[in-house]
């Protein structure tokens, strides 16, 4: 069975950097895209970006080039930084499975920007 | 970026209902559309893709429609458990976007 585990700080102070891991179980991460998303509180979601395992990355312009993923082949994981947070950075982020139609999600996991 | 519209942005119905929510898409995203239900405190759960396919294991109740640029989710028979929010999604161009949501709550 296919499970996406989220990890990471979960407050980040204004101008630093937030990092965050998905660990996947049950799959490889060589065999799919890999998307994360985030939800701000009692709003909606955004997709932040995705990521092949070869390289290809996509992000979304709402984040001005803030957003970096990668993945670890060799940790089974792949990884989200957003530098420069301020509190609209405040969310959920979820990490899921594929590109298109996301079909596995993580439990997400919030983190707050603040001093 | 692909606006998507949804609506009603919220409603109340009661067990045994027929229920419909609309979304609209900005431009042509042919039949490449999903539908999410999500619960408070969880991760939205995949139920349709591709417009109208459904997904492994959701019930039958769930349907979808659509393409081009409107699209239409049904549960056929709302059940206690649907109480949730639903969230449509394009992805035929990138940024993948959502729709602002659906509530729905028990009349």
């Amino acid at each position: 069975q296919v499970q996406l585990q989220e990890a990471g700080p979960g407050l980040v102070k204004p101008s630093e950097t937030l990092s965050l891991t998905c660990n996947v179980s049950g799959d490889s991460i060589s065999s799919y895209y890999w998307s994360w998303i985030r939800q701000p509180p009692g709003k909606g979601l955004e997709w932040i970006g995705y990521i092949h395992y070869s390289g290809t990355t996509n992000y979304n312009p709402s984040l001005k080039s803030r957003a970096t993923i990668s993945v670890d082949t060799s940790k089974n994981q792949a990884s989200l930084k957003v530098t420069s947070v301020t509190a609209a950075d405040t969310a959920v982020y979820y990490c899921a499975r594929n590109g298109d139609r996301f079909d596995y999600w993580g439990q997400g996991t919030l983190v707050i920007v603040s001093s | 970026d692909i606006q998507m519209t949804q609506s009603p942005s919220s409603l109340s119905a009661s067990v045994g209902d027929r229920l419909t929510i609309t979304c609209q898409a900005s431009q042509d995203i042919d039949n490449c559309l999903n539908w999410y239900q999500q619960k408070p405190g969880k991760a939205p759960k995949l139920l349709i893709y591709d417009a109208s396919n459904l997904e492994t294991g959701v019930p039958s109740r769930f349907s979808g429609s659509g393409s081009g640029t409107d699209f239409t989710f049904t549960i056929s028979s709302l059940q206690p458990e649907d109480f949730a929010t639903y969230y449509c999604q394009q992805y035929d161009y990138v940024p993948r976007t959502f729709g602002g949501g659906t509530k729905v709550e028990i009349k």
